[in-house]
């Protein structure tokens, strides 16, 4: 059963921030938002997490909906080295990553 | 400080052969992961470990074993590498703070099975 869902793919203007959606309509109380991303083989890489509160860090910004049931990932300002598959993962903490097809982001120049 | 270390990377089985993927890890951390990866698919668990001496079946296991005699080292086994075995294998290990496991990956090790 797949807890997220996610567009497929998206595109986003070099320095125009992306925004990436995800729903996850049916998260538990203990479980939180992961956002991890992929460039091209490489292995991935951790972006940011929540539970309940907006989050930022250096890399981009989590808004979680007050009801919980879905998220956007903001990256402010996109450059061409953000262009990368970025998987959206509900789970409890201390249980592993799993992973669905995520959203394909082009940054395009 | 390297992080997660996975050798080799590419190597070209028959099928039949087997061979052990070569995972290290030199922060410390507790939970080790293996995942395998197919062509346009997202990553698919095949085992993990919490610590040293304690492991666990993920979504794929059939074919692999594995075995966690130190903190350091999670190595995965195939027996008898099929085709279907044909993937990228990454492997990946995290500190268990609640609610707080960001998770390292390694660069993958490409099989091809023939």
């Amino acid at each position: 059963d797949a807890k997220t869902t996610q567009p497929p793919s998206m595109d986003c203007a070099e320095g125009r921030a992306a925004n990436l959606p995800c729903n996850h309509s049916t998260i538990s109380g203990n479980e939180y938002v992961y956002w991890y991303r992929q460039i091209h083989s490489q292995g991935p890489q951790y972006i940011i997490h929540g539970l309940k509160n907006n989050e930022t860090n250096e890399m981009a910004s989590l808004i979680i909906t007050e009801d919980r049931k879905s998220s956007t990932l903001i990256l402010p300002h996109a450059t061409l080295r953000d262009t990368a598959v970025y998987y959206c993962i509900v789970k409890p903490g201390n249980t592993p990553l799993v992973f669905g097809k995520g959203t394909r982001l082009s940054v395009i120049a | 400080n390297a992080g997660v270390t996975q050798t080799p990377k590419f190597r070209i089985l028959k099928i039949g052969q087997s061979m052990t993927l070569q995972c290290a890890q030199d922060m410390n951390h507790n939970y080790m992961y293996w995942y395998r990866q197919d062509p346009g698919m997202g990553l698919k668990l095949i085992y993990y470990s919490v610590g040293a001496g304690i492991t666990d079946k993920g979504e794929v296991p059939n074919g692999y074993n594995v075995s966690r005699s130190t903190t350091e080292d999670f190595p995965l086994r195939l027996e008898l590498a099929a085709p279907s075995q044909t993937s990228v294998y990454f492997c990946a290990s995290s500190y268990s703070r609640q609610g707080d496991t960001e998770a390292f990956f390694g660069q993958g090790t490409r099989l091809t099975v023939v």
